[in-house]
């Protein structure tokens, strides 16, 4: 069984300033990691992923997250907010190893300010 | 590369029609993924096809609903006798297999928005 907490269902940071988004997993086996972006009426767009390897995984539009086993964590960040940053980020977990289906936590909506 | 395709994009019914929702993997992708999200709620898993295959169907709804994946064409999702709680988003995966044989990361497409009238 694996879940996915996402602390805060809205955040906004001002332009230039450090985003964080936060996500707890809990899962039965070593998992797979992702974070995806959606924009308005849009799909879901892959931020980036973490499966095996270096802990610290460096994805598209200048975010990155850092699993830590340790913590059940695996937070996004961004040094400095732009406006097109503005959407819904979900993370999501998958069990590794095998053919399997992704639990989504339930969202971050990010809004940044001028 | 064409990413994901799905079609409709917007589909309206009426309560008790049928709605059939359209779905291309990417190419070289032979692993399909249908997902809901229903309004202010993330993505809940539904099914997982392979070619002619349904391999897990555990977020499936008892009734009303199928998915298939023929040998040739489109994942297609059927909702027999719509509902208004079957208003929602729809959105389909699909994945290549990894190195390692399995079914590796999930690219999505633009999702069919479903709305019951």
């Amino acid at each position: 069984a694996q879940s996915v907490t996402q602390l805060g269902s809205h955040v906004s940071v001002s332009e230039g300033a450090l985003v964080l988004l936060r996500c707890n997993y809990s899962s039965s086996v070593p998992p797979y990691l992702f974070w995806y972006v959606q924009y308005p009426n849009q799909g879901l767009q892959l931020l980036l992923k973490y499966t095996t390897g270096a802990t610290l995984v460096k994805g598209i539009n200048g975010f990155e997250a850092e699993f830590k086993k340790s913590e059940t964590s695996f937070h996004l960040t961004k040094p400095s907010a732009h406006m097109s940053d503005a959407a819904e980020y979900f993370c999501a977990v998958s069990p590794s190893g095998s053919a399997r289906q992704l639990t989504f936590g339930s969202g971050t909506q990010l809004t940044v300010l001028p | 590369n064409a990413g994901v395709m799905q079609n409709p994009r917007h589909l309206v019914r009426r309560r008790g029609q049928e709605a059939r929702l359209r779905c291309s993997p990417m190419k070289g992708h032979s692993h399909v993924y249908w997902y809901r999200q229903l309004p202010e709620e993330g993505l809940k898993f539904m099914v997982y096809l392979q070619k002619e295959n349904i391999i897990d169907e555990s977020g499936m709804p008892k009734e009303r609903f199928s998915a298939e994946f023929p040998k040739e064409g489109p994942s297609i999702l059927r909702i027999q006798q719509v509902v208004r709680g079957d208003s929602a988003a729809y959105f389909c995966a699909s994945s290549p297999l990894n190195a390692g044989e399995f079914p590796d990361t999930q690219y999505f497409g633009p999702g069919t928005r479903l709305t019951v009238l």
